[in-house]
């Protein structure tokens, strides 16, 4: 397994247009996140999912933003009519339960978004 | 709410010189405790976590951390820095009543001076 793998890795587009991120999970994890970097601040949650079912979306996540894990597998991320407010670093981590109970997540490379 | 303070925006070091990077976390709870490292435009790769016992914790790369419950704290060392240990590094907190997510600091900016 290569660990998790997002694509693109960067994407630059206009103020207005709709965007879509893919996430591809570590295969044998069952919980999914995804999070947004701003420069120069940390990771913030956007939303996670426990196989297909979305479990909680923080309020950073506009009705603009939204997000599936169809067959439980790989996560798409789509916002729509795109803001500038919204150029940031997505992130997308997988996890599974590990010995203790916890969840130890494993991040991709992030998708760079630019908005223009 | 939990929350995680790196109070340390920017640390310079000589290579070969130890190095201790401070976070400190506010929570009710005993949470589970990470540090991330992550180069220029890629991801966070894991380099140690804590989520009960032993409260010193070895990581990759020659890491360590320790939690102090009386401090709310989980500061990252290492011993000898290599010049290739320059990047940001953030800690985390989670825990198992919120689904595990993470709630991150702000970072600490680590450059290393040959």
């Amino acid at each position: 397994d290569t660990g998790v793998s997002q694509d693109p890795r960067h994407k630059i587009t206009k103020r207005g247009q709709n965007v879509t991120f893919r996430c591809d999970p570590i295969s044998e994890h069952n919980r999914l996140y995804w999070y947004r970097q701003t420069l120069g601040q940390g990771p913030e949650f956007l939303t996670y999912f426990q196989n297909e079912a979305q479990l909680e979306k923080s309020r950073l996540l506009s009705d603009r933003f939204s997000a599936e894990r169809p067959k439980g597998s790989f996560s798409t991320l789509e916002i729509q009519r795109t803001e500038q407010g919204d150029s940031a670093m997505y992130l997308c981590a997988s996890s599974s339960r590990n010995l203790t109970g916890a969840y130890e997540q494993y991040f991709g490379p992030g998708t760079r978004l630019t908005v223009t | 709410a939990q929350s995680v303070t790196q109070p340390d925006i920017h640390i310079t070091v000589s290579e070969g010189a130890s190095l201790e990077l401070r976070c400190n976390y506010s929570y009710g709870a005993t949470p589970y405790l990470f540090w991330y490292v992550q180069s220029p435009g890629q991801g966070l790769q894991l380099l140690l976590k804590y989520f009960s016992g032993d409260t010193l914790v070895q990581g990759i790369k020659g890491f360590e951390a320790e939690f102090k419950r009386s401090q709310s704290s989980f500061n990252l060392r290492k011993p000898s820095v290599h010049w290739s240990d320059a990047a940001e590094y953030f800690c985390a907190v989670g825990f198992t009543g919120g689904g595990n997510k993470l709630t991150f600091g702000t970072g600490t900016q680590l450059k290393v001076e040959l």
